[in-house]
């Protein structure tokens, strides 16, 4: 059992370039969300998923699109990348879209915007 | 608005002392709130949580308490260990699903 996985573990981009980061889990969780952390703030949620072919915004979602087209993955795209989306940026997962179940981080990805 | 912060961004404790975490949330309507713990590199690892109709919870060395008059959470850590040094999180549930997350303390234990 892998839990949340997340790759690239780096990347480097140039201003207006896009990537796809990537994010699994094995654990048959429909919930799924993508946050970000910047230096000296917390976890802000980008974008969050209750289940297959179900995604909703969350609190800083301009710049980034999500789909969620089985249950285990939930890829983030930077379409035009910009240095204010240099982050970590971490995937989670919880078992349903009750709030009241514990929820699970990847290692995170390190994003920088040159 | 709506706003989870934590008091100290710093905390230095001797190791084997009890520390204290706390953290202010500014919604009345959340109803569940979690601590987690992010050691450097790592994404963040639950510790422990606790609902709105609770004003205690223990686990294993951890306790958290919650007092909605003043709408605080405090993490305490029993004796704690120089494994506990990391970056510790308190998260409110303030709109069905979403967490809101505050700025973390770090916490460094001293040998």
């Amino acid at each position: 059992n892998a839990g949340v996985t997340q790759t690239p573990k780096f990347q480097v981009l140039k201003t207006g370039q896009s990537m796809t980061l990537q994010c699994a889990q094995d654990m048959n969780h429909e919930y799924m969300s993508w946050y970000r952390q910047d230096p000296g703030m917390g976890l802000r949620l980008i974008h969050y998923s209750v289940g297959a072919g179900i995604t909703d915004q969350g609190e800083v979602p301009n710049g980034y699109n999500v789909s969620r087209s089985t249950t285990e993955d939930f890829p983030l795209r930077l379409l035009s990348a910009a240095p204010s989306q240099t982050s970590v940026y971490f995937c989670a997962s919880r078992s349903d879209r009750l709030l009241y179940n514990e929820q699970f981080f990847g290692p995170g990805t390190r994003l920088t915007v040159l | 608005g709506e706003s989870v912060g934590l008091h100290l961004p710093t905390l230095s404790v001797q190791e084997g002392d009890n520390s204290i975490i706390n953290c202010a949330y500014s919604n009345s309507a959340s109803d569940y709130f979690i601590w987690y713990k992010q050691e450097s590199g790592k994404g963040p690892q639950f510790i422990i949580d606790i609902r709105s109709n609770m004003d205690k919870r223990q686990g294993q060395r951890v306790t958290v308490l919650l007092n909605k008059t003043v709408k605080h959470l405090s993490l305490q850590i029993a004796a704690t260990q120089p494994g506990d040094s990391a970056v510790y999180f308190c998260a409110e549930n303030n709109q069905g699903g979403k967490l809101i997350f505050g700025q973390g303390t770090e916490l460094s234990v001293k040998p």
